[in-house]
């Protein structure tokens, strides 16, 4: 059965530091999402992206978050100047199509910015 | 999306069905009910979704009230594997357009020898 992956599972990078977090998603599936969980709390929506351009991003998605489709299977986040309050497991997620549809989820990065 | 309301947690027997309630009171003609679940801290996953019909598949059945202001997940035949944190979330769906997922806080099922 065809899977969403993230590499690598744990990133650990010191603050002020940029990371990018890779996702492959299901290669036939068009939408592309991010989310993050801080440990013991909600998931939360980031960005979502269509058609090569961002669809919406929440207010977490400042301007050191950036996505990226470098080519035609991958899926990546950086993040610039990371903060401490950067930490969190990151959860990549893709749809055949929009709205409509359900989204099929990474096992997700957990980053921890020291 | 419409607000969710769901309780925090519930215990269930192992081999017993486990019924888990969402109220969505305020919901809209075009929104659709999702289930998602996540297990320990993996990554969401999907379970159900439906309109106004009840829904089943290979995982639960989705029992949605007539006047649509709440919905109930089953799992017929609970086993450990299903103590997680089940998440009901309502949705618009409208094809071709992006459509981020809202998670509450959801309610934790254990599933119990």
């Amino acid at each position: 059965e065809p899977e969403v992956t993230q590499t690598p599972s744990h990133q650990v990078t010191q603050m002020g530091q940029e990371v990018i977090l890779r996702c492959v998603p299901i290669s036939n599936h068009l939408y592309f999402y991010w989310y993050r969980q801080i440990l013991g709390q909600k998931v939360e929506f980031l960005v979502s992206f269509y058609n090569n351009e961002i669809s919406e991003k929440s207010e977490i998605f400042d301007d050191r978050f950036s996505v990226e489709r470098p080519d035609g299977s991958n899926f990546t986040l950086k993040i610039r100047s990371t903060k401490l309050e950067d930490s969190a497991m990151y959860f990549c997620a893709s749809s055949e199509q929009g709205a409509g549809y359900e989204q099929y989820f990474g096992p997700g990065t957990r980053l921890t910015v020291t | 999306d419409a607000k969710t309301t769901q309780p925090p947690s519930m215990d269930c027997a192992e081999g017993r069905a486990a019924n888990l309630p969402c109220n969505h009171s305020t919901i809209s003609g075009n929104e659709y009910v999702y289930w998602y679940r996540q297990i320990h801290s993996q990554g969401p996953q999907y379970i159900i979704h439906g309109l106004k019909n009840n829904e089943t598949n290979e995982m639960a059945s989705l029992i949605i009230t007539e006047d649509r202001k709440s919905s109930t997940l089953i799992l017929p035949h609970a086993t450990l594997r299903d103590t997680a944190v089940y998440y009901c979330i309502v949705r618009v769906s409208y094809t071709g357009t992006a459509s981020k997922l809202t998670f509450g806080t959801g309610t934790r099922l254990q599933v119990t020898l």
